[in-house]
């Protein structure tokens, strides 16, 4: 079956480390995101790529890195620079980047734990 | 820039009631309508999308009507059940942002009493 891939699903980190988030798609989707979700809020993009090697800033990127080598993988790191990492990450992708009425498809997301 | 406002819960209802969730947007030209469904502890799904003005999206008994004199997306069920609680989310899909970016409202969080 194809879909989105996200681990670990729990994520406890010390404060003062960085943390990667796995975010791996089956699905042959050009576009991919990540997204931040506190509780009773909606999402906030953090970083989106439409092609493998480019990737751009969302509304939220401090303290936030990604990579794209593979179309298929778009991890994030958050850096100890991030304040209030505490939250729900969830990655997406969809077939199209630019306009387009295409859906976007989610991974079951990481809850990220700064102790 | 493009925005999305939909109404604040949670919305408790009794099984059988009758749904709405409202939802207005602002956008730049004729962006995709979405809602998207959440359920506890996962990921987002779509729910229904409509393209152009006067479509209807509709699944799994949901309805919404893109109202472009409005700006209207609101969504309707006309007899919930306890399954269909969970967190629903309005969002835009459209040029006004650079054609990239979902933009999502905050979500109105749903609970159907048995």
């Amino acid at each position: 079956d194809g879909g989105i891939t996200q681990s670990p699903k729990y994520l406890f980190r010390k404060e003062g480390q960085n943390v990667t988030l796995s975010c791996e798609q089956n699905l042959n989707h050009d576009a991919m995101y990540w997204y931040r979700q506190d509780p009773g809020q909606g999402l906030r993009l953090i970083y989106y790529s439409q092609i493998v090697n480019d990737f751009q800033k969302g509304d939220i990127a401090e303290g936030y890195s990604v990579s794209r080598e593979k179309k298929e993988s778009f991890p994030l790191t958050v850096t100890s620079a991030q304040k209030n990492p505490t939250a729900f990450y969830l990655c997406a992708s969809t077939t199209q980047g630019r306009g387009g009425t295409d859906t976007q498809y989610f991974g079951p997301g990481t809850r990220l734990t700064v102790l | 820039g493009d925005s999305v406002t939909q109404m604040e819960g949670p919305v408790t209802l009794s099984e059988e009631a009758f749904l709405t969730i409202n939802c207005t947007y602002t956008a730049t030209g004729y962006p995709s309508l979405f809602w998207y469904v959440q359920y506890p502890g996962e990921g987002l799904q779509l729910l229904l999308k409509a393209t152009k003005a006067d479509d209807k999206g509709s699944n799994k008994g949901f309805e919404a009507t893109y109202r472009k004199e409005t700006t209207s997306f609101h969504l309707e069920k006309g007899s919930v059940q306890v399954s269909d609680s969970a967190v629903y989310f309005c969002a835009l899909k459209g040029f006004g942002t650079g054609g990239f970016k979902t933009i999502f409202g905050a979500g109105t969080r749903l609970f159907v009493k048995a």
